[in-house]
């Protein structure tokens, strides 16, 4: 099963670009990379997600490598209200079902 | 308004008293399943269902029981639950299960 690995933690600075990095080395064709985020203990929020092309959206851009063995999120413009746990996860697609598979994810604290 | 809701939000209980945490989506979704998270560990996938009377097993079933029986409800039944079984649980829904994913606002459950 392709698994995702993310760094625990970041720091960014409001207003900055908060970049966010994962590696998904056995992900295969077929499989998507999607991001959600849980700020405290919260239901978790989907992002975006993406399959082979760079993707953008009222919230994030997701940049995935040509190879697809990683990629990267990207908050444009990071506010304090973007602090929070960012799990980016590949959905694995067995016999017609559908499956996710949550990481620990990347804190990620913006400050003032 | 779109919503997963989850209840109860907040649940102590002592071992081997059957519980059931009732999930409820307004959004005729197909796709339902259950997670439980724990630090250090994030969300793991208990159950899912792809449609009315449809359920399967995800990473972590063990002690667990789901029922499908309407399209819009997708119950977590603990017969007996233990004190390894205390963690945070979200449901989570979706048209498919590989479209955006809707979380509930999670459930506490303690077992002492």
């Amino acid at each position: 099963d392709a698994k995702t690995t993310q760094p625990p933690s970041m720091d960014c600075a409001e207003g900055r670009a908060a970049n966010l990095p994962c590696n998904h080395s056995t992900i295969s064709g077929n499989e998507y990379v999607y991001w959600y985020r849980q700020i405290h203990s919260q239901g978790p929020q989907y992002i975006i997600h993406g399959l082979k092309n760079n993707e953008t959206n009222e919230m994030a851009s997701l940049i995935i490598t040509e190879d697809r063995k990683s990629s990267t999120l990207i908050l444009p413009h990071a506010t304090l209200r973007d602090t929070a746990v960012y799990y980016c996860i590949v959905r694995l697609t067995t016999s017609g079902t559908y499956k996710y598979i949550f990481g620990t994810g990347t804190r990620l604290k913006v400050l003032a | 308004e779109a919503q997963v809701t989850q209840n109860p939000r907040y649940l102590i209980t002592v071992t081997g008293k059957k519980l059931t945490v009732t999930c409820s989506q307004n959004m005729n979704h197909e796709y339902m399943s259950w997670y439980r998270q724990d630090p250090g560990l994030g969300l793991r996938q208990i159950y899912y269902s792809m449609n009315v009377e449809v359920t399967d097993k995800g990473d972590v079933p063990e002690g667990y029981k789901v029922s499908r029986k309407e399209k819009r409800n997708f119950p977590l039944i603990l017969e007996s639950p233990s004190p390894n079984q205390t963690s945070l649980y979200f449901c989570a829904s979706s048209y498919g299960g590989g479209t955006e994913a809707f979380f509930g606002q999670g459930t506490r459950l303690t077992v002492v």
